[in-house]
């Protein structure tokens, strides 16, 4: 199997506070993740591409400082929302790329961030 | 850049009738992978069916079957039989094959099944 954690499921935080979601490849090892945003009834737009042992590649128009991405280990990628505000507010699902000849991304059950 | 389209922001689709989702996409690339994903409302992302660009032949799973047109830059989902449980959002993607390959999405079609 391929399975893909994401914690905390949901969380509420206050604005200003920092929140850290971690994305866990459960059975098998990811040297890349990615992390995604997805507004209410919109599509998924990828953030970020996290590479273990290296600095993430964000996407144009995401704030590096503002999304800090860790990918420590083969099985764990970490985004910390910083200084969050109301509009960080959303859902944020990670993928783990499962190192086979099809390089097959397998997604985590996502997160839904509240800023209050 | 890559590009997906999805025309249809919502369709709905009697009990056992068959129903066709629209997906086209914009690549240079010759040699890409092409994806349906449901996302029913529990929000996780369910892979339903993939296309490697240098297969003639159309993928099929089960009910799901994909009318892949390379010239065309067509990819399109029919949901045969369609179940109450199909109900969903359903994102068309496209993913370079190329490593560190991310993946792009459509805007989604939400798809609603009657009874």
């Amino acid at each position: 199997g391929a399975v893909v954690s994401q914690h905390p499921s949901w969380v509420i935080c206050k604005s200003g506070t920092s929140v850290k979601i971690e994305c866990r490849s459960l059975d098998f090892q990811a040297t890349t993740m990615f992390w995604y945003r997805q507004f209410p009834k919109k599509s998924l737009m990828l953030m970020a591409t996290s590479n273990e042992g290296s600095k993430a590649t964000y996407e144009q128009g995401v704030e590096k400082d503002k999304f800090l991405i860790n990918h420590a280990s083969l099985t764990l990628s970490t985004l910390t929302v910083t200084s969050a505000h109301p509009e960080d507010s959303s859902f944020y699902i990670c993928s783990a790329r499962k190192q086979t000849i099809n390089n097959e991304q397998f997604f985590g059950p996502g997160t839904r961030l509240t800023v209050l | 850049a890559q590009t997906v389209t999805q025309s249809q922001p919502e369709m709905s689709v009697q009990e056992a009738e068959t129903v066709t989702l629209s997906c086209t996409y914009d690549t240079s690339e010759n040699n890409y992978y092409l994806f349906w994903y449901k996302q029913p409302p529990s929000r996780q992302m369910i892979l339903v069916i993939r296309q490697e660009a240098y297969k003639q032949q159309n993928a099929t799973e089960n009910r799901f079957s994909v009318n892949f047109q390379k010239a065309a830059k067509s990819f399109s989902l029919k949901i045969s039989d369609s179940q109450l449980g199909d109900t969903a959002m359903y994102f068309c993607a496209f993913m370079k094959h190329a490593n560190n390959n991310d993946m792009r999405f459509g805007a989604g079609t939400r798809l609603t099944v009657k009874p």
